[in-house]
């Protein structure tokens, strides 16, 4: 079945200490993304990358970091996570180099608590 | 820079009734359109893409249209059910072939029996 894989899907934690949410689609797509969901602001994107080793910011890419060593997989890295980055989060694919013509593929969704 | 609005932000309808979502966006200059459901606390499912060339796209009892010109977008769902009860978000996609997904807030249906 094809499929985007977030973990973990819940998760609290405490200011400061350091939290990696893994994201992996099996649809062998080349563009992976990150968004961020909030109440009153809808969905904004944080990092996304259109292949291997090649990522890049979105619109709210402040206090995250993202890595792409293989194609499946897009982890989303908050080294010091502050309680601004409490959230929503969803990780997206779709297929290879025409994401303009492409469905956007999405995760369950992690919800992140940063206290 | 890009805004996308949704309006309304809620909407009740009874059972059986055909509804209009609708979508509009400040710079006509996208590259596609994008409808999206969402149940609680789930993910986003995609629902129709309508490329910039095109005027509208059809899935099932669903019909999107898309105006680039004057910025709006349709979401016309027939025959409602129960099972339509989500949030519909719109989103289109911007500076270039590998651009960002801007998103709507959305619109929260609810369809009572």
């Amino acid at each position: 079945e094809a499929q985007v894989t977030q973990n973990p899907r819940y998760l609290i934690t405490v200011t400061g200490k350091k939290l990696t949410v893994t994201c992996s689609q099996n649809m062998n797509h080349e563009y992976m993304s990150w968004y961020r969901q909030d109440p009153g602001l809808g969905l904004r994107q944080i990092y996304y990358s259109m292949n291997v080793e090649v990522t890049d910011k979105g619109d709210v890419p402040e206090g995250y970091k993202v890595s792409r060593k293989e194609k499946r997989n897009f982890p989303l890295i908050l080294e010091s996570p502050s309680p601004n980055q409490t959230s929503l989060y969803f990780c997206a694919s779709s297929s290879e180099d025409r994401p303009s013509q492409s469905t956007q593929y999405f995760g369950p969704g992690t919800r992140l608590t940063v206290l | 820079k890009q805004e996308v609005t949704q309006i309304p932000a809620a909407l009740s309808v009874p059972e059986g009734e055909n509804l209009v979502l609708n979508c509009s966006f400040t710079d006509s200059a996208i590259y596609n359109l994008q409808w999206f459901r969402q149940d609680p606390g789930k993910g986003l499912t995609s629902l129709l893409l309508i490329q910039s060339s095109q005027r509208e796209q059809t899935s099932g009892r669903l019909n999107a249209s898309l105006d680039k010109s004057s910025g709006r977008s349709t979401l016309y769902i027939a025959a409602s059910q129960p099972g339509d009860s989500a949030t519909y978000l719109c989103a289109v996609r911007v500076g270039g072939s590998q651009g960002n997904l801007i998103f709507g807030k959305g619109t929260k249906l609810s369809v009572k029996p």
